[in-house]
């Protein structure tokens, strides 16, 4: 979905190194949503945010860190790479809204750690 | 079906055929499904959705139906196209105002031409 961006697309970086993953939307949602997904697990949630400066932890925060300085950008930081965390890395939006809570995700980031 | 380990199930059809891929979910108290098609080297893109109050929905060749009773998810692709080869997966919301989805491990759909 072209209204959410990814940045890099493909990153190689090495254990120790600190990597930083943007994520930009114009849909004007206020939600935003890290996953990473692995083979065989599924999409697994690392952070969520209802608003700037909201921050809320998913089920696999430890290791990352997120920022929401502005509605449409939401950046996920690995502060020291490890290789387990070598992963495709989604982000997604949604729109505060009754009834329908689907998310629009971003076309991922591929992220190795060596 | 859900994976275990690091495989995914599959499902192999030829083109033109009618697939079915199933879901079982976990949570009795979730209000909302989705279904998601994944295409390699993409984001997932959303196919459809049900709330808990309705049984079946139907959109563009896909249909969902949705028995609560025993906590199952079923998307059917009428007449499978090559281009509906894909890794498909539900998601559910638990209920409640937070909004998050829990996402099923997905399913590799492959479509023989």
């Amino acid at each position: 979905d072209a209204d959410v961006t990814q940045t890099p697309r493909n990153r190689i970086t090495k254990t120790g190194k600190r990597i930083m993953l943007e994520c930009s939307q114009t849909k004007g949602h206020d939600r935003m949503y890290w996953y990473r997904q692995d083979p065989g697990l599924g999409l697994r949630l690392i952070y969520y945010s209802f608003d700037v400066k909201d921050i809320n932890k998913g089920e696999i925060s430890d290791g990352y860190s997120v920022s929401r300085q502005a509605q449409a950008k939401f950046s996920l930081s690995l502060e020291s790479a490890i290789p387990n965390q070598t992963a495709l890395y989604f982000c997604a939006t949604s729109k505060q809204r009754e009834a329908r809570y689907e998310q629009f995700f971003g076309p991922g980031t591929r992220l190795t750690v060596l | 079906g859900e994976s275990v380990g690091l495989h995914l199930p599959t499902l192999s059809v030829q083109e033109g055929d009618n697939s079915i891929i199933n879901c079982a979910y976990s949570n009795s108290a979730s209000d909302y499904f989705i279904w998601y098609k994944q295409e390699s080297g993409k984001g997932p893109q959303f196919i459809i959705d049900i709330r808990s109050n309705m049984d079946k929905r139907q959109g563009q060749r896909v249909t969902v139906l949705l028995n609560k009773t025993v906590k199952h998810l079923s998307l059917q692709i009428a007449a499978t196209q090559p281009g509906d080869s894909a890794v498909y997966f539900c998601a559910e919301n638990s209920g409640g105002s937070n909004y998050k989805l829990t996402f099923g491990k997905g399913t590799l759909l492959t479509v023989n031409p």
